[in-house]
């Protein structure tokens, strides 16, 4: 079945520790991003990529990383910058950029600063 | 800029009454509209959309949603409510990329 997975389900991280999450699609969509939710403020954009090798910052990329050198993967690394890394993070993908695209989104990660 | 807001976190119905989650938005130009489920650790499901054409747009799980335009409104519905329904749900705007509202927690109660 075509989806994303993304890995690892939950994720520990202590102070001062660089951490990466996995995306992975094989829908052979384009587009994919990464959203950040905590509790009472919906899903804010981290970051976002159109196509291989290029890619965008969203409302809060301080902190974060990504890259993008194979369309199946979408990579995040939180790094030690990002001071409340404690959320539920997701990815999700699309066909490409245009607006009447709905994303598909992975189960998410659940990262905890210990 | 775009945007969608949604006035109520919570709605609480009794299981076979109706339910509205209500969304509003902000965009220039058209409207790209969609609602979404969540279930608790879980990434969100596809609803419905609206692009264009007739104002009530049925979805998936016996779910629809009527674009206003003069309201700017773009609520959630369903005729009659299951327990199996309560989740969070999010109703979002897309124009380059997804705007998502805060979330409504729907509790459907038997």
């Amino acid at each position: 079945d075509g989806g994303i997975t993304q890995s690892p389900k939950y994720l520990f991280r202590k102070e001062g520790q660089n951490v990466t999450l996995s995306c992975e699609q094989n829908l052979n969509h384009d587009a994919m991003y990464w959203y950040r939710q905590d509790p009472g403020q919906g899903l804010r954009l981290i970051y976002y990529s159109q196509i291989v090798n290029d890619f965008q910052k969203g409302d809060i990329a301080e902190g974060y990383s990504v890259s993008r050198e194979k369309k199946e993967s979408f990579p995040l690394t939180v790094t030690s910058a990002q001071k409340n890394p404690t959320a539920f993070y997701l990815c999700a993908s699309s066909p490409g950029q245009y607006p009447n695209y709905g994303y598909t989104f992975g189960s998410g990660t659940r990262l905890t600063v210990v | 800029a775009q945007s969608v807001a949604q006035p109520e976190d919570q709605v609480n119905v009794a299981e076979g009454n109706p339910l509205t989650v209500k969304c509003t938005y902000s965009v220039s130009g058209n409207p790209y509209l969609f609602w979404y489920v969540q279930y608790p650790n879980r990434g969100l499901q596809f609803l419905l959309k609206y692009i264009t054409g007739d104002n009530l747009v049925k979805g998936s799980y016996g779910f629809e949603a009527e674009f206003n335009k003069s309201q700017t409104s773009f609520h959630l519905k369903k005729p009659s409510a299951l327990v199996s329904d309560s989740a969070l749900y999010f109703c979002a705007v897309n124009n380059n990329d997804m705007r998502f509202g805060a979330g409504t927690r729907l509790t459907v109660k038997p």
